[in-house]
């Protein structure tokens, strides 16, 4: 059974710092991997989006990278901003089913 | 489209009560649907997986049940809810480029 562990499960930083949040996860046959950001008490939006083939991806000020041999992903952000404050989740796609990590709570101080 | 939408928004029911979430969803026909469940301080948690009408895979054993009696309409239920119950449904839908969308979440409190 797949299982996806974010580190950390917490971060604070200044405004304006890069930073980075990280992803394992255990089966590394996967289709896909998403970062997504969830807002208190809503849903879920998805960011980026990686496919297994794929090493990366980017958005903006987000980059997402992917090394499936290890199991492994990030997501960096750059130059963060308070309206960055958010959670952030991974989730890992195989089969059917869509696995998710806890989560790393950002919060950026302005 | 990829809209998705749950009801209801906010939900308090006592310990032994039923319980019945609906998502209904637009965009493709037949499309693959999750009901999660994501706990106070905790991740989401995988409950239903639906690949068609009358196609559920259960994932945790427990109280709760799903069903999909229509193409794009996807129910939770339970006849009797714990305490344990309690969270932040969340139906979600993956578009045909592997993109998972979700709907806003039901908040439900078993009191």
């Amino acid at each position: 059974k797949q299982e996806v562990t974010q580190i950390p499960a917490a971060l604070s930083v200044p405004e304006g710092e890069n930073l980075v949040l990280n992803c394992s996860f255990t089966d590394s046959a996967i289709y896909n991997l998403q970062w997504f950001r969830q807002d208190p008490g809503k849903g879920l939006t998805s960011l980026l989006l990686i496919q297994s083939s794929q090493r990366e991806q980017t958005s903006g000020r987000l980059n997402a990278s992917l090394d499936k041999s290890s199991g492994r992903s990030t997501l960096y952000i750059a130059a963060s901003q308070p309206g960055d404050s958010a959670t952030y989740l991974c989730a890992v796609e195989g089969g059917n089913d869509m696995r998710f990590g806890a989560g790393t709570r950002l919060t950026v101080k302005p | 489209s990829q809209t998705i939408h749950q009801w209801p928004a906010t939900l308090v029911q006592p310990v032994g009560s039923p319980l019945s979430l609906e998502c209904t969803v637009e965009g493709t026909s037949n499309p693959n649907l999750y009901w999660y469940r994501q706990a106070a301080g905790r991740g989401l948690q995988l409950l239903f997986y639906s690949v068609g009408i009358g196609q559920i895979s259960s994932e945790v054993p427990q109280n709760l049940s799903a069903s999909r009696p229509q193409d794009r309409q996807f129910i939770l239920s339970s006849k009797k809810l714990l305490l344990s119950d309690s969270g932040f449904y969340l139906c979600a839908k993956p578009t045909n480029k592997r993109r998972c969308y979700f709907g806003p979440g039901t908040r439900l409190t078993v009191t």
